[in-house]
């Protein structure tokens, strides 16, 4: 099992520009989310998905929008980069509400200048 | 108020030395603490979890919850250079979505 694959690990994007976040999992989770982790401020959830089909907004959701078409897929899409939007990535999943174990990916670092 | 405080740290310790991290959290009604290690440039990993009040152990490794004071730590006992890391600490609800929710992190060092 590959576990959590995030593509790209490394992204630079000029302001306005826009992108997309790739997160690939292959352990059959239901649940995913994204974080962003920014230096001293810890995860912050943006989104997270309990199946296909269904995403719900996490702590920071703004200038972010996902979709989850599949079991395997849940990408992050950035619409109009800015400034505010540096930080390093991470997808995870998880089994279900009896896990208490997210699995992470390797991250993705974003420098919008 | 956040869900969750942690200690920023950083802490820098000798090799063998005994480690204790620490968070407090706000609302009694969470039911899950796990610690996760994340080493640089890596994501988190899980590391230990519990949902009582007490201590569990694994290994160098014990999770202490108080559920009367919303405190808990982690303490690493023998402390190696191989636990130069962040700690994060994290609870969660198992009826809000399956959302968890993370401390900022503990970076630290253990100097041979």
């Amino acid at each position: 099992n590959a576990g959590v694959t995030q593509t790209p690990k490394f992204r630079i994007l000029k302001i306005g520009q826009s992108m997309t976040l790739q997160c690939t999992q292959d352990m059959n989770h239901n649940y995913m989310y994204w974080y962003r982790q920014d230096p001293g401020m810890g995860l912050k959830l943006i989104y997270y998905s309990v199946g296909a089909g269904i995403t719900d907004k996490g702590e920071v959701p703004n200038g972010y929008n996902v979709s989850r078409s599949t079991t395997e897929d849940f990408p992050l899409r950035l619409e109009l980069a800015a400034p505010s939007q540096t930080s390093v990535y991470f997808c995870a999943s998880s089994y279900g509400t009896a896990s208490h174990e997210q699995y992470f990916g390797p991250g993705t670092r974003l420098t919008v200048t | 108020q956040k869900e969750v405080e942690q200690d920023p740290g950083p802490l820098s310790v000798p090799e063998g030395a005994i480690v204790s991290l620490n968070c407090t959290y706000s609302n009694s009604a969470f039911q899950y603490f796990m610690w996760y290690r994340q080493y640089s440039r890596k994501g988190p990993e899980l590391l230990m979890y519990t949902y009582s009040s007490g201590n569990k152990e694994d290994g160098r490794f014990t999770a202490q919850v108080d559920k009367s004071s919303k405190y808990i730590s982690l303490f690493i006992r023998d402390s190696q250079p191989s636990d130069s890391a962040t700690y994060l600490c994290a609870i969660r609800l198992i009826d809000t979505g399956n959302q968890f929710y993370f401390g900022t992190g503990t970076s630290l060092t253990v100097i041979p």
